[in-house]
């Protein structure tokens, strides 16, 4: 099955600085990459995603990239700020067999603390 | 707004009971997910469900099964519970087929066996 492997475990930077997290991905079927941010106690949430079809895609601070032949995915935030502290989550997917879901399989998630 | 809610935040068991955890989603989806969520683990997906009464493990299924009777309503069955599988648990849903592919979280049962 597919294995995801995210780094670093936990991230501390000034407001203001950028921030990357990095993932890894094992299958080369996956073809869909999210990126979920979960505040303390609340629930998960897409923030980003890419296919497998573009190498970068942006929203305001956040930009997600993607080299298909190296296999990785990257976050990245710019102007940092103290509402962005949150776990982050990686996840890879491909499409599911027929008649079946679509599966993530998630990174095991960055802690960042944006420094005020 | 989409909208999935599960049973309880919190809920205290002890070894041996059986645990019925439930999530229900308003927005038609087809596929449904049970994660539980550990400490440098991840998400980690236990069983999903993409249609009635269909389902298929996933990544850690042993010691738990899962039941879907409706559409709008997953259910997660700890047969017999025991303090490892003391944890978050997370239900998820999303579309059934086609973009976009996004899976809309519950607010999580933290379950503690004791």
């Amino acid at each position: 099955g597919e294995n995801v492997e995210q780094h670093p475990s936990t991230l501390s930077v000034q407001e203001g600085d950028s921030a990357v997290i990095k993932c890894t991905y094992s299958d080369s079927a996956s073809n869909y990459f999210p990126w979920y941010k979960q505040e303390l106690g609340k629930r998960p949430q897409l923030i980003i995603d890419i296919r497998s079809n573009v190498g970068e895609k942006k929203d305001q601070r956040i930009a997600v990239t993607l080299n298909k032949t190296a296999k990785h995915f990257s976050l990245h935030i710019t102007e940092t700020q103290p509402e962005d502290s949150a776990v982050y989550f990686c996840a890879a997917s491909m499409r599911g067999s027929s008649g079946s879901a679509r599966q993530l399989t998630f990174g095991s998630g960055t802690q960042l603390t944006v420094l005020p | 707004d989409v909208k999935v809610t599960q049973s309880s935040r919190y809920l205290v068991k002890r070894t041996g009971e059986k645990v019925f955890l439930e999530c229900v989603q308003d927005m038609d989806h087809e596929n449904m997910f049970w994660y539980r969520q550990d400490p440098g683990l991840g998400l980690r997906l236990i069983y999903f469900s993409y249609d009635v009464k269909m389902k298929e493990k996933g990544d850690i299924p042993e010691g738990y099964s899962v039941s879907r009777e409706k559409k709008e309503r997953f259910s997660l069955i700890l047969e017999s519970a025991s303090t490892n599988q003391t944890s978050m648990y997370l239900c998820a849903s999303s579309k059934g087929t086609g973009a976009p592919y996004e899976q809309y979280f519950g607010p999580g049962t933290r379950l503690t066996v004791t």
